[in-house]
């Protein structure tokens, strides 16, 4: 059964470095999206990516973060100059055309910052 | 604003009882209501999606319902087993082409033998 994927699972960096968190979502699927969960808190949006461009941000999602699809597979988030508050699990999401579809999420990157 | 809104926080049921976690929302406009399950470190997996014309959806020992004049929702685990300990969460997104999901903060079941 196809599945999204997600590299690194943990990610560890000193704040202030740039972070590139990678995602495979479903091959046939057509919008992609960032989440975020801190510990103990709840999932929280980021940003959903169609027809390679952003289709909605949260206020989260400021000028430190980034999405690319740079080729036909992945789909990845960047955070430029990472802070201690960046520190939390992100998730990737995939869906198929059409709003009733589901999502289907991926494992998530753990993302420490030190 | 858009929001969800999960009962209880927690909840603690022996092995084989049945049980039924509460959702409400003030999300518009409305697209489709979906129940995960995120075991802890995971990401969620979808249990259940309803879209607005639908009452009721059944997968397995879960069955959710929906009343969307209300805006409420509830998911219904039946004969509950250890590994169904976990966090329940309802999400429910918006009718935009992106459908963008507001979070719930959800429900951590507690299932003891």
């Amino acid at each position: 059964e196809p599945e999204v994927t997600q590299t690194p699972s943990h990610q560890v960096t000193q704040m202030g470095q740039e972070v590139i968190l990678r995602c495979v979502p479903i091959s046939n699927h057509l919008y992609f999206y960032w989440y975020r969960q801190i510990l103990g808190q709840k999932v929280e949006f980021l940003v959903s990516f169609y027809n390679n461009e952003i289709s909605e941000k949260s206020e989260i999602f400021d000028d430190q973060f980034s999405v690319e699809r740079p080729d036909g597979s992945n789909f990845t988030l960047k955070i430029r100059s990472t802070k201690l508050e960046d520190s939390a699990m992100y998730f990737c999401a995939s869906r198929r055309d059409g709003t009733y579809n589901e999502q289907f999420f991926g494992p998530g990157t753990r993302l420490t910052v030190l | 604003k858009n929001q969800v809104e999960q009962s209880p926080q927690s909840l603690i049921i022996l092995e084989g009882k049945n049980c039924t976690l509460q959702c409400n929302y003030t999300v518009s406009p409305f697209s489709n209501l979906r129940w995960y399950k995120q075991d802890t470190g995971r990401g969620p997996v979808s249990l259940t999606i309803m879209t607005f014309s639908e009452n009721t959806k059944s997968n397995g020992r879960y069955t959710a319902t929906l009343d969307a004049d209300t805006k409420q929702s509830s998911l219904h685990i039946t004969a509950s087993q250890l590994s169904d300990s976990a966090s329940y969460i309802c999400v429910v997104s918006r009718n935009t082409n992106a459908g963008k999901s507001t979070f719930g903060d959800g429900t951590t079941l507690t299932v003891k033998p």
